[in-house]
């Protein structure tokens, strides 16, 4: 079946630097991709998502990256802060359920 | 607050046990999706409801059932609970069937089998 996954399951930052959390997509039917962010004891929380028309879109210090032709997609973090540490998930929706990765795990050292 | 709404927050009960648990979508959202998130898994989905009916099935054991109702809440009932359903359960809603743009998780129900 389709899946969708992340390459690194633990990111670790200094507070201040840029994180960037990459996700594989194996449909390449797929024209609409979410990442959500996960704190500890909470549900997943929207943060940007991005049509398949689209290669970038940007939001308050995130951006997202889409790039078709290799089926992969990228959520960059600028100035990380303490308070981005969390699990990442991308995911794909549309007109499909939405399939999760495992997550990324981003810790943000102070 | 994501405007959908699950209770209770924590849960423990015994093995063979059965709880239910509650959804309440957000405002206008006719769907109401369930996911189940353990320490060793992802999320995994498990199962949709639009408008009272169900959408679609995922990874849903035979124990674990839900329905919506009228008002549009929803309601997973799990029984015969083993150690290995601790877990945390969310519900998600989105305004459409298959339209998932919106798609908007609530806090969570944390469940522990003892």
């Amino acid at each position: 079946g389709e899946s969708v996954g992340l390459h690194l399951p633990t990111l670790s930052v200094q507070e201040g630097d840029n994180s960037i959390i990459n996700c594989a997509y194996s449909n390449s039917a797929s024209d609409y991709f979410i990442w959500y962010k996960q704190e500890s004891g909470k549900g997943p929380q929207f943060i940007i998502d991005i049509r398949s028309n689209m290669d970038k879109r940007q939001g308050q210090r995130v951006t997202v990256l889409l790039n078709k032709t290799v089926k992969h997609l990228s959520l960059q973090i600028a100035a990380t802060q303490p308070g981005d540490s969390a699990v990442y998930f991308c995911a794909e929706g549309g007109s499909y359920i939405p399939t999760f990765g495992r997550g990324t795990s981003l810790i943000v050292h102070p | 607050d994501s405007g959908v709404t699950q209770t209770p927050k924590h849960l423990i009960t015994a093995t063979g046990q059965r709880v239910t648990l509650r959804c309440s979508p957000r405002s206008g959202d006719l769907s109401v999706y369930w996911y189940q998130q353990s320490l060793d898994q992802g999320l995994q989905f498990l199962i949709q409801y639009y408008n009272g009916e169900e959408r679609a099935k995922g990874n849903i054991l035979e124990r674990f059932s839900a329905q919506q109702f009228p008002d549009l809440h929803s309601e997973l009932n799990l029984s015969s609970l083993e150690l290995g359903d601790s877990a945390l359960y969310f519900c998600a809603s989105s305004v459409g069937d298959r339209e998932t743009y919106g798609y908007t998780f609530g806090s969570g129900t944390r469940l522990t089998v003892v």
